[in-house]
């Protein structure tokens, strides 16, 4: 019930394309959806978070959706770069559980040029 | 501000050492965090400590321990090392939901 279950494990895009990474989760005591972005040797970057009561939310070229009655939530790039590529991981904490942050597996991303 | 600082970067230990782990939060942040990551367990949760106390703990084994200091800077130990150990051990500090991750510490058993 505590898992993040993250989808796809890796994708290829075009620089200018969309990438989207989906996340699913089971425990609906999460309330805090953050997305990081880890580049080789480098610890994980907050890239975007979204509360459940928002649907959709919006930082430059990244955009979160969050459907709470699906449980799922999803990372869109736009107009993505190959300094884009990256692994990203989401994740999901309650405010119960204060720090603790439980991840799903990762999504490799490679933007070609 | 300065990011999460950890030290040292990388390190090896033969099996059945142990190791300590340093972690300086960002100024101002009380709660720091460990997490392990590995190519098999992807991240996960250590410990979180809050004004020197332990408020939450992950699913690993009695050798892996922390501690907070005053100054909120912290340390982890990891002692009987086993190969498995082997990982990237990251410290992340909190600014209420938000949480900013350190470079790692990369620990290899041998």
């Amino acid at each position: 019930q505590q898992q993040v279950k993250q989808s796809p494990q890796s994708l290829i895009v075009q620089k200018g394309g969309i990438p989207i990474i989906n996340c699913a989760y089971e425990n609906t005591a999460f309330d805090y959806f953050p997305w990081y972005q880890q580049f080789p040797g480098k610890g994980p970057a907050l890239l975007i978070a979204i509360r459940p009561d928002v649907s959709e939310k919006k930082e430059g070229r990244f955009t979160i959706s969050f459907n709470k009655s699906a449980k799922q939530f999803s990372l869109h790039i736009m107009d993505s770069q190959p300094g884009d590529s990256a692994t990203y991981f989401c994740a999901a904490s309650t405010g119960a559980s204060g720090s603790r942050l439980t991840f799903g597996e990762g999504t490799q991303l490679t933007v070609n040029p | 501000k300065a990011g999460v600082t950890q030290t040292p970067r990388y390190l090896i230990k033969t099996r059945g050492q142990q190791v300590t782990l340093s972690c300086s939060p960002i100024s101002g942040h009380r709660s720091v965090s460990w997490y392990q990551q590995t190519p098999g367990q992807g991240l996960q949760f250590l410990f979180e400590y809050f004004s020197e106390t332990q408020r939450n703990k992950g699913n690993f084994p009695g050798r892996f321990s922390g501690r907070q200091f005053s100054n909120s800077r912290s340390e982890m130990n990891v002692s009987t090392l086993e190969l498995g150990d082997s990982a990237l051990y990251l410290c992340a500090s909190r600014l209420g939901a938000e949480q900013y991750f350190g470079p790692g510490t990369r620990l290899t058993v041998t």
